[in-house]
């Protein structure tokens, strides 16, 4: 597509229930991350996928974390038994294979904004 | 300690001037290189200038202009000609050498809440 596209844009959910978040990244490029952003905060970065290698999950704050991505395609954030302080906006950015010029850039989506009551 | 350092968490401009946003760094990695992100109110975060700890000259983009001066470590943006639609969240942020053509680490300030007015 022509940018990144995330859903749902907005997500409230009670504590103890799963949530999914969803990523459709720019056609063609094969590098996709995940990062988390809690109010007033930087960026968090949480998890990284590059083609078919194995996924960078070294920022995954818990092991109620998970993410997929079948090929280089769209992604999933799972979060399961969502606590309070998992409240934030879950952005995903995408870019071209790390060894080809112009790899520099991310472009981001728009982010899913979860709070969980 | 933070790694990358924005000491204005609010800024206010008169639209049609110039305004810098602060960015200082620390790193000992000789080759590093430096980003600027705009967040607007819509959430996105979207890439404004890139400078390389090696490049010459200091990048441009647009209105978008970086004064990087290496040696106080220090990586300011410069907007000319501010508009109202330059209100956002700017954020600096720098990926070093041992993450060099990944970006995954990239390490984020906290970012400036910039706000324009007519």
């Amino acid at each position: 597509g022509a940018g990144v596209s995330q859903s749902p844009s907005n997500k409230v959910t009670e504590k103890g229930k799963d949530v999914e978040l969803r990523c459709d990244p720019i056609s063609g490029h094969t590098a996709l991350y995940w990062y988390r952003q809690r109010l007033g905060q930087g960026l968090e970065f949480l998890i990284y996928f590059q083609g078919n290698s194995a996924p960078d999950k070294s920022g995954l704050p818990s092991d109620r974390f998970s993410a997929e991505r079948t090929g280089e395609s769209v992604s999933t954030l799972t979060i399961q038994r969502t606590q309070q302080e998992d409240s934030a906006v879950y952005l995903c950015a995408s870019s071209l294979e790390p060894s080809r010029a112009g790899a520099n850039v991310l472009t981001f989506g728009a982010g899913s904004r979860l709070t969980v009551l | 300690a933070q790694k990358i350092t924005q000491t204005q968490p609010g800024m206010f401009v008169q639209e049609k001037e110039a305004v810098t946003l602060d960015c200082t760094y620390d790193t000992s990695d000789p080759s590093y290189g430096l980003f600027w992100y705009k967040q607007p109110s819509s959430g996105e975060m979207i890439f404004l200038i890139y400078q390389g700890s090696y490049d010459q000259q200091n990048a441009t983009e647009g209105r978008y202009s970086l004064n990087f001066q290496k040696a106080r470590k220090s990586a300011n943006l410069v907007i000319s000609a501010s508009q109202l639609g330059d209100s956002a969240m700017y954020f600096c942020a720098m990926r070093e050498r041992s993450n060099a053509g990944n970006n995954r680490k990239l390490i984020w300030g906290l970012g400036t809440s910039l706000a324009v007015n007519p």
